[in-house]
């Protein structure tokens, strides 16, 4: 079973780039979507994005202006830059492995999202 | 605001039967599939139910899931104070071509 470890700063400035990292221990990379999904305070989840092994991103359209996913497949490794933060992006910040997917594209259980990293809270403040 | 539209809370009694609700609209529920995540305090969220009703490995069949239209339930019966927790339901949007959320339910075990 694959198990997530995420880390990166905790406090960000206005205007500044959030930025968070996630690793992948066991279980393959390959075949899979790696998400990352955010929870703002006194709300729903919200996903981001997300990115294959081979560097293919989707994004959410109300992100996409400000949103970067990179892997690094050697690594098990997808990071997440976020830039122009404010103080509307302070939350928790997760990464999570999402659905698998055949090589003709169709994806399997879309909605399935686990497992999870630990969470990141991510505080936009001067 | 969230794509899907749940009940902010809900509560019940132990052993007793409750049900939470999610709606959504002709963009996801009614042509994908539901999924359900339970969220202890403090931790990440777990899959709870895929494909509607399906329970991964490890999860008990006090939970259960079904959809009908444009709307998915999660029922969990036997209620216990460790059940206690936000509930939220996902589903794939065709029109945002990603995953969308309900804005989660807190289940309070009296």
């Amino acid at each position: 079973q694959a198990q997530l470890q995420q880390w990166g700063a905790g406090l960000v400035k206005p205007s500044e780039t959030l930025s968070l990292t996630c690793a992948v221990y066991s279980g393959p990379f390959s075949g899979f979507y790696w998400t990352w999904i955010r929870q703002l305070p006194g709300k729903g989840l919200e996903w981001i994005g997300e990115i294959n092994h081979s560097g293919d991103t989707n994004y959410n359209p109300s992100l996409k202006t400000r949103v970067i996913i990179s892997v690094d497949t050697p690594k098990n490794q997808f990071s997440l830059n976020l830039k122009s933060v404010t103080a509307a992006d302070t939350g928790v910040y997760y990464c999570a492995r999402g659905s698998s997917y055949a090589s003709n594209g169709h994806r399997y259980d879309p909605g399935w999202f686990g497992p999870w990293g630990q969470g990141t809270l991510a505080t936009v403040s001067s | 605001q969230s794509v899907l539209t749940q009940p902010p809370s809900a509560s019940g009694t132990p052993g007793q039967r409750v049900t939470i609700s999610c709606s959504g609209s002709s963009s996801n529920l009614r042509s994908n599939s539901a999924y359900w995540y339970q969220q202890l305090p403090g931790t990440a969220p777990k899959l709870l139910i895929y494909t509607n009703y399906q329970r991964p490995s490890g999860v008990p069949d006090r939970f259960s899931g079904s959809k009908s239209g444009t709307s998915a339930s999660l029922a969990i019966s036997g209620l216990r104070p460790d059940d206690e927790a936000d509930y939220f339901c996902a589903a794939w949007d065709d029109t945002l071509r990603g995953p969308v959320f309900g804005g989660g339910t807190k289940l309070t075990v009296l």
